[in-house]
């Protein structure tokens, strides 16, 4: 089905073990993004990407690592976990056109680091 | 930095009622307005957009206002219904998609 998909939807792991959030889009959107979203926050940028091979950061990268070798794949991945990590993650697509920044969401993935 | 603030973190209405939900921006270079939809286990999704050199727009059900002189912005839903029960927040952009601020949400229930 067309859309952006999220996995794994959920996932404990533990302080100090790497973990990769993987995040597909079908729509072919230039631009691509990682929040996080935490109870009293809204939600916040870690990294965002212009096309493939193109990524930045944004507010809150410490601690994490993104790449984008094809453009509908975005994966997410946490070098080595901290319990400040834990959160709900969500990645996102848009294509720059019409004068518009919509941003379509995954359904997000809930992450414990124990 | 921009600060995004809600009035009313929490807003209970009875079906069929309207609903309005506030928003206070800072940052005064906001020059495009997303209000978002975020449901319960879901990720956000887009309601409505507003441009800075627009008052009003209006959408199914919903209308944005937006007055920049005092930076506010409201989200304004008719004859509300159960399944607009979710949080909802508004996302100033103030230059491209990395400058873009979430405010921390109104959570809108609705009373049958």
């Amino acid at each position: 089905d067309a859309g952006i998909t999220q996995s794994p939807r959920y996932k404990i792991t533990e302080t100090g073990r790497q973990v990769t959030l993987m995040c597909h889009q079908t729509w072919s959107h230039s631009y691509m993004f990682w929040y996080r979203q935490d109870l009293g926050h809204g939600l916040r940028l870690i990294y965002y990407s212009a096309a493939a091979d193109i990524t930045d950061k944004g507010e809150v990268p410490d601690g994490y690592v993104v790449s984008r070798s094809k453009t509908e794949n975005f994966p997410l991945t946490l070098e080595s976990a901290t319990r400040s990590q834990t959160s709900v993650y969500f990645c996102a697509s848009s294509e720059v056109g019409a004068g518009s920044y919509e941003q379509y969401f995954g359904p997000g993935t809930r992450l414990t680091v124990t | 930095g921009e600060s995004v603030g809600l009035h009313l973190p929490t807003l209970s209405v009875q079906e069929g009622d309207n609903s309005i939900i506030n928003c206070a921006y800072s940052n005064s270079a906001s020059d495009y307005f997303i209000w978002y939809k975020q449901e319960s286990g879901k990720g956000p999704q887009f309601i409505i957009d507003i441009r800075s050199n627009m008052d009003k727009r209006q959408g199914q059900r919903v209308t944005v206002l937006l007055n920049k002189t005092v930076k506010h912005l409201s989200l304004q839903i008719a004859a509300t219904q159960p399944g607009d029960s979710a949080v909802y927040f508004c996302a100033p952009y103030s230059g491209g998609y990395q400058k873009v601020t979430f405010g921390i949400g109104t959570k809108l229930q609705v009373i049958p």
